[in-house]
């Protein structure tokens, strides 16, 4: 199995600022992936993010919005760019392993 | 690509009653199936799984889920709820070959247990 851990698990932005959340897996593990879930909402895939290349981004979600950073096979960053109260959401953290998917604990954001 | 339709976004149930939170998929492909809780101001955790064989699921907390293939369904029972089953609940597909087990999410019910 893996453990997947976030950091922060919150935070209260003011509007403008950037936010920085990391990732770490105790696992070596080839892809990760960052989701996002809004007050009320599902699960949307934000990016996933391979080793040594660049992040592949979903329809909707852009990298100067939401760069992404790869360092090593157990480590991940996300980062929400010049926040708005929208960008107001839990973001979560996935890796897979064999046939199992792991989250990690999420990260709760708010901005003012 | 893959989608995922929870028909429900709320069902409302008194305790000890029986529930089912319905999920439909689509897809060009083969999948596996899973079923996600979130009680309030936590992670998800894990259900159940389908991912081969006997098309009867059974996950933890004496729920269970049925996969038809024809139907493409995989709908989440509990023949009867407790209080403490109050929570959203997701459906997710994943389609074999997918690397990294990247997962499509539906749009979540959020079942309330009634006393």
């Amino acid at each position: 199995s893996a453990v997947i851990s976030q950091k922060p698990s919150r935070d209260i932005c003011q509007r403008g600022t950037s936010l920085t959340i990391q990732c770490q897996v105790d696992s070596q593990v080839t892809m990760m992936f960052w989701y996002r879930q809004q007050p009320g909402q599902s699960l949307t895939l934000i990016a996933t993010a391979n080793q040594g290349s660049e992040a592949t981004y979903e329809s909707g979600f852009v990298i100067d919005k939401f760069p992404i950073s790869r360092p090593n096979l157990t480590f991940s960053t996300l980062t929400v760019s010049n926040m708005s109260p929208e960008d107001s959401s839990i973001y979560l953290c996935s890796t897979g392993l064999a046939q199992e998917t792991f989250f990690g604990p999420g990260t709760r954001l708010t901005v003012l | 690509a893959q989608s995922v339709t929870q028909l429900d976004s709320q069902v409302p149930v008194f305790e000890e009653a029986p529930v089912e939170l319905r999920c439909n998929y689509s897809s060009s492909v083969s999948v596996y199936l899973f079923w996600y809780v979130q009680y309030p101001n936590q992670g998800l955790q894990l259900l159940l799984k389908y991912l081969s064989g006997s098309t009867l699921v059974k996950g933890i907390n004496g729920f269970e889920a049925e996969f038809n293939k024809s139907q493409t369904s995989f709908h989440l029972r509990k023949p009867s709820v407790h209080i403490s089953d109050t929570a959203e609940y997701f459906c997710a597909v994943r389609e074999l070959g997918n690397a990294g087990n990247m997962l499509t999410f539906g749009g979540g019910t959020r079942l309330m247990v009634k006393p």
